[in-house]
């Protein structure tokens, strides 16, 4: 079955550290994926996403990712975090054989002033 | 603001019950997924309607249901409520349906099972 692995659950970085976040996911041909954000007490939102074209995406608020076909990851990274990037931060990838997107278990980011 | 509408924001009943969530996409959207975010399953996903139908489903309990409605809101019912059920329950939308475009998120429904 397809799936989408976070492996770190919970990153606790200084500001100004860089940031990078684990998501492998399955194979099941053709993917698409996605990473969203959910501030705290709010909804989730798109970050960036991947269909073709240059594996090295870049989202708003200077995030980017990286499509590493090889490897099946898509690292989230930020080279310089600030506090309101206090986050959970969830990868997605949605299958052209499926009908639906999976989520991995997310991560959280919380960011010491 | 995503422009996803969900009401209401917080339910507390007790074990046993049967609440409705609703739901309201943006404007010009087709499709409706729903969403269970708890703490021990993370997100997972429901079910999703395309104008009406049923398009794919998830990990959705038989003691689970929902519709969309010809003006394209949703409702998911909730029914013989356990105390596992208590989480977040989130509606998205997206145009036409694919799930590989975008979804768009609303604030979720925060159901507690006393």
């Amino acid at each position: 079955a397809q799936s989408v692995s976070q492996h770190n659950h919970h990153v606790i970085l200084s500001e100004a550290a860089s940031l990078e976040l684990g998501c492998n996911y399955s194979y099941g041909g053709t993917v698409n994926l996605f990473w969203y954000v959910q501030y705290p007490g709010q909804h989730l939102q798109l970050l960036l996403k991947y269909f073709s074209g240059d594996p090295l995406v870049k989202g708003i608020k200077g995030f980017e990712a990286e499509f590493i076909k090889s490897k099946f990851s898509f690292n989230l990274r930020k080279p310089s975090v600030q506090w309101s990037d206090t986050a959970e931060y969830f990868c997605a990838a949605s299958y052209s054989s499926a009908s639906k997107i999976i989520f991995g278990s997310g991560t959280r980011l919380s960011i010491r002033p | 603001d995503s422009g996803v509408t969900q009401t209401p924001k917080h339910l507390i009943t007790a074990t046993g019950q049967r609440v409705t969530l609703r739901c309201s996409p943006r404007s010009g959207d087709l499709s409706v997924y729903w969403y269970q975010q708890s703490l021990d399953q993370g997100l997972q996903f429901l079910i999703q309607y395309y104008n009406g139908e049923e398009r794919a489903k998830g990990n959705i309990l038989e003691r689970f249901s929902a519709q969309q409605f010809p003006d394209l809101h949703s409702e998911l019912n909730l029914s013989s409520l356990e105390l596992g059920d208590s989480a977040l329950y989130f509606c998205a939308s997206n145009k036409d349906g694919p799930t590989y475009n975008e979804q768009f998120f609303g604030p979720g429904t925060r159901l507690t099972v006393l």
